[in-house]
């Protein structure tokens, strides 16, 4: 059975800096692309950053560019998302998603349960 | 980027009524379409992905439809259960993007 479990997300002061992790079970990340997607209270989803199953392509959104760095470990089957120089317009749930297949550029097919980061004085 | 646009924002209907939620891409996208499901609280949920293709386990009463920059969801029966909001999503080029959202609501 495929499951997803952030953990990581918490208060932090604007200019902070977080490590979101997605502990995935049931399949190999080497084998599917993954996926960080952000939703703001109240708001729509946002795609946020990919990595490929062969973890050899990461894209950004424009918005975290420079800012946010995804990656993985495929020897503890998880992926991480490091913020830095976080900022209010950051502040969401953060959910971790599978990808249908290995190519980053795809439909995701299991979710996890998401991870609240908030960022305030 | 390409940007997509859902319409209606919000519906209501009745129970057994059909239902469709159209999603229109700034510019081609082909058949790279998915639809997720998102009730209150919970993660979203991959319901068709490729524009018409049902995930396994979603009810048969939900399909898709479409290509190239125009594409409707429907629910040929709406159900209690169906109440949440609906994302379209491309992945026809980075970066994906995702429509608004739809909200569904019973009258």
């Amino acid at each position: 059975e495929v499951q997803l479990l952030e953990s990581g997300g918490g208060l932090v002061q604007p200019g902070g800096s977080l490590r979101l992790s997605c502990a995935a079970s049931g399949f190999t990340l080497n084998k599917f692309a993954m996926t960080w997607v952000r939703q703001p209270p109240g708001k729509g989803l946002e795609w946020v950053s990919a990595i490929s199953g062969s973890g050899g392509t990461t894209y950004y959104a424009d918005s975290v560019k420079g800012r946010f760095t995804i990656s993985r470990d495929t020897s503890k089957n998880i992926v991480y998302l490091q913020m830095l120089s976080l900022r209010a317009d950051d502040t969401a749930t953060y959910y971790c998603a599978k990808g249908s297949i290995a190519v980053a550029g795809t439909s995701y097919d299991y979710w996890g349960q998401g991870t609240l980061v908030a960022v305030s004085s | 980027d390409i940007q997509m646009t859902q319409s209606p924002s919000i519906m209501s209907a009745s129970v057994g009524d059909r239902v469709t939620i159209t999603c229109r891409a700034s510019q081609s996208i082909s058949s790279w379409l998915a639809w997720y499901q998102q009730k209150p609280g919970k993660a979203p949920k991959l319901l068709i992905y490729k524009t018409s293709n049902l995930e396994s386990g979603v009810p048969s009463r939900f399909s898709g439809s479409g290509s190239g920059t125009e594409f409707t969801v429907t629910i040929s029966s709406l159900q209690p259960d169906d109440v949440a909001t609906y994302y379209c999503q491309q992945y026809n080029t980075f970066p994906p993007a995702f429509g608004q959202g739809t909200k569904v609501e019973i009258k």
